[in-house]
C-alpha cells in the first residue's frame, strides 16, 4: 500500500514564526503536492513538484515555499506564519503523469493553528 | 476538468450495498473518473478510478455508463466505517495536465446499523 506520512497531525504556532511541514512517501512517486483544505473553499493546491529540486506554483502559493531535495520528501514552509494560514494541510503523491490516469494518494493531514 | 454532480447525502444500512451516483455529462474523451472519500479530520482516501471500462478492486466497484456521462461507485457490503464524504472527480489523467485535484461538495454517506 502507498504510504504518505505527514510529520504532525496537529501543530500550533505563533504569528511570525517560520513553520516547516514535512511529508514523506514510500512509493518512489515522481509527483508530490501540497494542498490546504478549508470549510466552504474545498481543496486548493499550494505547490507541486514533479521531480527532485523541481517545483511549480499552484493556485495559492503566496506566503509559502517548498523544498524537494530528495525524491521521497516534500517540505512546505510558511515563511512568516499568519492567522489566515490556519488550515488543514494535505500532502499527496502520485506516479508520473506520463503514466496515464495515476491517482494521487494523500497523507492524514496536519491541522495547523496560527495564534 | 469536467464538472460533476452528486447527491448531497445518502443513507445505507450496514451490510447492504451502497450505490453512489455521479453525473459528468461534459466529460471529455481523455478524462478519467476518480473516487475518493474523506472521513472527518482525516486526509482523502483514494478508492478507485476508470476511463471507460468498469473497474473493481478490494474496496469498491466503479460502473461507468457506455456514453461515459455518469458513473456509480458501489460499496458491496457497507460497514459503519464507510460513513464518510465521497467525492467524484473527473480530470485529465496524464500528459501535460496540471495535476491538481478539485473536490466538489461530495456525497455524505451515512451507514446506519
Amino acid at each position: 500500500d502507498v504510504k504518505v506520512t505527514q510529520s504532525s497531525r496537529y501543530l500550533v504556532k505563533r504569528t511570525g514564526e517560520k513553520v516547516f511541514l514535512e511529508c514523506v512517501q514510500d512509493m518512489d512517486h515522481e509527483n508530490m503536492f501540497w494542498y490546504r483544505q478549508d470549510p466552504g473553499l474545498g481543496l486548493r493546491l499550494i505547490y507541486f513538484s514533479y521531480d527532485v529540486k523541481m517545483k511549480e506554483k499552484g493556485d495559492i502559493p503566496e506566503g509559502y515555499s517548498v523544498s524537494r531535495e530528495k525524491k521521497e520528501r516534500f517540505s512546505l514552509i510558511l515563511e512568516s506564519a499568519s492567522t489566515n494560514q490556519t488550515s488543514m494541510y494535505l500532502c499527496a503523491s502520485s506516479l508520473s503523469e506520463v503514466l496515464l490516469g495515476q491517482p494521487q494518494h494523500f497523507g492524514d493531514g496536519t491541522r495547523l493553528s496560527i495564534l | 476538468d469536467a464538472k460533476t454532480t452528486q447527491p448531497t447525502s445518502m443513507d445505507c444500512a450496514e451490510g447492504r450495498a451502497a450505490n453512489l451516483p455521479c453525473n459528468h455529462s461534459t466529460i471529455s474523451g481523455n478524462e478519467y473518473v476518480y473516487w475518493y472519500r474523506q472521513i472527518h479530520s482525516q486526509g482523502p482516501q483514494y478508492i478507485i478510478h476508470g476511463l471507460k471500462n468498469n473497474e473493481t478492486n478490494e474496496m469498491a466497484s466503479l460502473i461507468i455508463t457506455e456514453d461515459r456521462k455518469s458513473s456509480t461507485l458501489i460499496l458491496p457490503h457497507a460497514t459503519l466505517r464507510d460513513t464518510a464524504v465521497y467525492y467524484c472527480i473527473v480530470r485529465v489523467g496524464g500528459g501535460t495536465s496540471y495535476g491538481k485535484l478539485t473536490f466538489g461538495q461530495g456525497t455524505i454517506l451515512t451507514v446506519h446499523p
